[in-house]
């Protein structure tokens, strides 16, 4: 799987949009980016994945930049409760070994403030 | 009620007791997963089962066994408990290829 860089850290104002980077320049074709969130301690949390067109579900927003090698997460309207640790990752739909194997990185921690 | 319940939520052992973790879902989902997540290490996979027959090793599965009981339930056992045991364990379920999986509460498993 592709290698992700996100900050380590971002704020964002309770009622603003929260926009998370990452990069995965070395991403392959058959790599889909995939985004999760761990609130402290609680089991990690699927938002959205794609692989080249944009993505809109429920949750958030997920734009992924034309070459592939960056995309951005949008939390349209954030809240407290969005306080979490996001993790940005490149995974392939394939077989064989990588069944299951999910690698999360550092991720950014997101804190939501008043 | 949650899609994939965990039990017990916590947990303190005494080193080489046998303790099993249980994980039940209603997602209706084939395929499940067993992770321990360690501070700085994220999450490793330590078994996953594609279906009630099918049992895989993952990256950490020495001192660890599984049971697949039924489509919904699929339980983590350490046959004798030790110290570098101790970290947080999550089941998860996935319906298909794709890699969105719905994570139980953890279970946070303390061996000393």
């Amino acid at each position: 799987d592709a290698k992700t860089t996100q900050p380590p850290s971002m704020d964002c104002a309770e009622g603003r949009a929260a926009n998370l980077p990452c990069n995965h320049s070395t991403i392959s074709g058959n790599e889909y980016v995939y985004w999760y969130r761990q609130i402290h301690s609680q089991g990690p949390q699927y938002i959205i994945h794609g692989l080249k067109n944009n993505e809109t579900n429920e949750m958030a927003s997920l734009i992924i930049t034309e070459d592939r090698k960056s995309s951005t997460l949008i939390l349209p309207h954030a809240t407290l409760r969005d306080t979490a640790v996001y993790y940005c990752i490149a995974l392939t739909h394939a077989g064989g070994t990588s069944y299951g194997k999910l690698t999360f990185g550092q991720g950014t921690i997101l804190t939501v403030h008043p | 009620d949650a899609d994939v319940t965990q039990t017990p939520r916590n947990r303190i052992t005494k080193t080489g007791k046998r303790i099993m973790l249980e994980c039940s879902q209603t997602k209706g989902h084939d395929r499940m997963y067993w992770y321990r997540q360690d501070p700085g290490l994220g999450l490793r996979l330590i078994y996953y089962s594609f279906d009630v027959k099918d049992i895989n090793k993952g990256e950490i599965s020495d001192g660890y066994s599984v049971s697949r009981q039924a489509q919904a339930k699929f339980s983590l056992s350490l046959e004798s408990a030790i110290p570098n045991q101790t970290a947080l364990y999550f089941c998860a379920t996935s319906e298909d290829t794709e890699r969105d999986y719905t994570f139980g509460s953890g279970t946070r498993l303390t061996v000393v």
